[in-house]
């Protein structure tokens, strides 16, 4: 079975902390997702990467970056958060064929 | 650019009765079609997918969805549901090629009353 971790469940930072959240997957998968999740806005993705050091913006990125130094794992980075920071935010892993993305298990970041 | 409907925001139904979520998309040729689940706090699981062939796809739970070409659809189906189903249902669309990304619908709360 696939499986996807994220380093935490539950975070709660301050305004003006740098943030890392760490994504690794065990199946080789060559494409690796940051999204957040917010009430009424679905899933919007914020960073892809399709191979190591190579990524590509998704449709939110301002304030975020990301990493990807290994196959294996995939870093999304809060430069300076913000409240409006505050979500839910999944990890996902693909192959580049079949498409399907597997998620990991969410890290629910709160920003005070 | 592809897009996915997903028209019921949230959905009621008691525990044994049967249930259809509706999905339409908006792509022009035949796309990759997914259908995740997301029970509280949790990550999103893959339910079931179609890519191509047989348009009625068998998932996991005891899912199953259908292919409609001609109404750009991917309703997904449950003949009877189980209080453990009560969770957020979500339709995907892929365009296959080098475009990596999926698109989401919105989602749909299901709520299972006993």
């Amino acid at each position: 079975d696939v499986k996807v971790t994220q380093s935490s469940r539950y975070l709660v930072k301050r305004t003006g902390e740098k943030v890392f959240l760490e994504c690794v997957q065990d199946m080789d998968h060559e494409n690796m997702f940051w999204y957040r999740q917010d009430p009424g806005l679905g899933l919007r993705l914020i960073y892809f990467s399709y191979d190591v050091k190579m990524k590509e913006k998704g449709d939110i990125p301002e304030g975020y970056s990301v990493s990807r130094e290994k196959k294996e794992r995939f870093s999304l980075i809060l430069e300076s958060a913000s409240t409006n920071q505050t979500s839910m935010y999944l990890c996902a892993s693909s192959a580049v064929s079949p498409y399907e993305q597997y998620f990991g298990p969410g890290t629910r970041l709160t920003v005070t | 650019a592809q897009s996915v409907t997903q028209p019921d925001i949230h959905i009621t139904v008691s525990e044994g009765a049967s249930l259809e979520l509706r999905c339409n998309y908006s792509y022009g040729a035949t796309p990759y079609l997914f259908w995740y689940v997301q029970s509280p706090g949790q990550g999103l699981q893959l339910l079931l997918k179609y890519f191509s062939g047989d348009t009625l796809v068998q998932g996991i739970k005891g899912f199953e969805a259908e292919f409609k070409r001609s109404q750009s659809s991917f309703n997904l189906r449950k003949p009877s549901v189980h209080w453990s189903d009560a969770a957020e249902y979500f339709c995907a669309v892929h365009s296959g090629g080098s475009n990596y990304k999926l698109t989401f619908g919105k989602g749909t709360l299901l709520t299972v009353n006993p």
